[in-house]
């Protein structure tokens, strides 16, 4: 059964700091990974997608990789600004029972000016 | 491209009474899911629809919930009666296909309370 972990699970750091967030998962037999944006009282905001024969993915100050071996992916934000302050899931896609999406708990970010 | 819409965002209800939430999915988008995300905690998939059959709809509890997706559009999830543990915000995904090269688009949410 896959399990997703998402540690910090709450993370304050001052404005320009830059941040890498951790997710880990026990099955490494994954077809992507995606990490999301979730504001307060809203949905959630896809930030970028993992193949599984990927290594990683970029998008602005964000950088996401993957490790299938190792079961891991880290989310780097650069240059953190308080516009980033909210709450990071990565979310697992594989093959458990057809193909499944396990969510983390999340990491809750706050960034401080 | 429009977003997946989701209605209504907000509900108050007490125990024992039922409530249904709406989604309309993008267009084109042929699988549709719905979460449950209770405070703090990732979301759980309750449902997952290709077209409009039933894909996985192991985690739901179907004692209580039911969903339908007439004619692979829109879709409803319904709770009847719903209880105090209900409470959470029921989210609404949407995915061009149910393959692994697909990310998700997600609506903005219904946050439920049930008193």
């Amino acid at each position: 059964k896959q399990e997703v972990t998402q540690i910090p699970a709450a993370l304050s750091v001052p404005e320009g700091e830059n941040l890498v967030l951790n997710c880990s998962f026990t099955d490494s037999a994954i077809y992507n990974l995606q990490w999301f944006r979730q504001d307060p009282g809203k949905g959630l905001t896809s930030l970028l997608l993992i193949q599984s024969s990927q290594r990683e993915q970029t998008s602005g100050r964000l950088n996401a990789s993957l490790d299938k071996s190792s079961g891991r992916s880290t989310l780097y934000i650069a240059a953190s600004q308080p516009g980033d302050s909210a709450t990071y899931l990565c979310a697992v896609g594989g093959n458990t029972g057809g193909f499944k999406t396990i969510f983390g708990a999340g990491t809750r970010l706050f960034v401080k000016a | 491209e429009a977003g997946v819409a989701q209605s209504p965002r907000y509900k108050i209800i007490e125990k024992r009474q039922s409530v249904a939430f709406w989604c309309n999915p993008i267009s084109g988008h042929a699988t549709l899911y719905w979460y449950q995300q209770i405070l703090g905690q990732g979301p759980k998939l309750l449902i997952q629809f290709q077209n409009n059959g039933v894909v996985d709809d192991s985690q739901l509890p179907k004692d209580r919930f039911s969903a339908e997706r007439l004619k692979g559009v829109d879709s409803t999830l319904k709770i009847q009666p719903a209880k105090l543990e209900d409470s959470a915000v029921y989210l609404c995904a949407s995915s061009l296909e149910a393959a692994a090269n697909y990310g998700y688009t997600f609506g903005s949410g219904t946050r439920l309370t049930v008193v």
